[in-house]
């Protein structure tokens, strides 16, 4: 089982559409980021979220400490909003060798139809 | 602008040489960090650095090395010794290593021939 699970794997929506997407983890964490991979392959950080709420524009994270689970919304989605979305969590135990090192979700790829 | 610059964005090598990848960053972060992207898996950890001189392992450290002689360079080397060196090559940094947005680079895509 993956430490990180992000659904759906796909997702296709329509211009306008109110999109969501979704995270669970299995590990304690002290934050969790959502990433924004353009076609190109470059990676953008979206969101760092402890806690809470954060809205960025038409982007809206919310993550549950106690449920282990987070996710990212997109209201009034866009063709520009095409990308491969990505939630990595940095955790409290030692992983890959260190502590506080990041895990990543296999990322899920949104395309958004005009 | 502040950010991540990595070097050369497509790379093709022949079996049995070395290639190095240049990633530089301007934003004056402690940390940064060697990410091996593969279709249908999540990104990971080949090697990070907290500072200067200094870098560990992370998940899929063999058959790559790096060096940290200053702060703003943390270039990536696949060796021979890798046996499976194709993939999508992403550098970043953070102002430290457990805290901090994280930042990325472009990518490199490397193929071997």
């Amino acid at each position: 089982k993956n430490e990180v699970e992000q659904s759906p794997q796909n997702l296709t929506a329509q211009e306008g559409e109110f999109i969501t997407i979704n995270c669970s983890y299995s590990v304690g964490i002290s934050a969790l980021h959502w990433l924004q991979q353009h076609p190109g392959g470059g990676i953008v950080s979206l969101f760092m979220l402890s806690s809470g709420k954060k809205k960025h524009g038409r982007l809206i994270a919310t993550i549950n400490i106690q449920e282990k689970h987070s996710s990212l919304h997109i209201t009034a989605s866009h063709p520009r909003d095409s990308a491969v979305y990505i939630c990595a969590v940095r955790s409290l135990m030692n992983y890959g060798g260190s502590q506080g090192n990041l895990i990543f979700g296999k990322g899920t790829k949104l395309s958004v139809k005009p | 602008d502040g950010g991540i610059t990595q070097s050369p964005k497509y790379l093709f090598r022949k079996e049995g040489q070395n290639v190095t990848l240049s990633c530089e960053q301007n934003l004056n972060h402690d940390a940064m960090y060697w990410y091996r992207q593969d279709p249908g898996q999540g990104l990971r950890l080949i090697y990070y650095s907290q500072i200067v001189n200094d870098f560990q392992k992370g998940d899929i450290a063999e058959g790559y090395s790096v060096s940290r002689e200053k702060k703003e360079s943390f270039p990536l080397t696949v060796t021979s010794a890798q046996k499976n060196p194709t993939a999508f090559y992403l550098c970043a940094s953070s102002m430290s290593k457990n805290t901090g947005e994280l930042f990325f680079g472009e990518g490199s895509r490397l193929t071997v021939l």
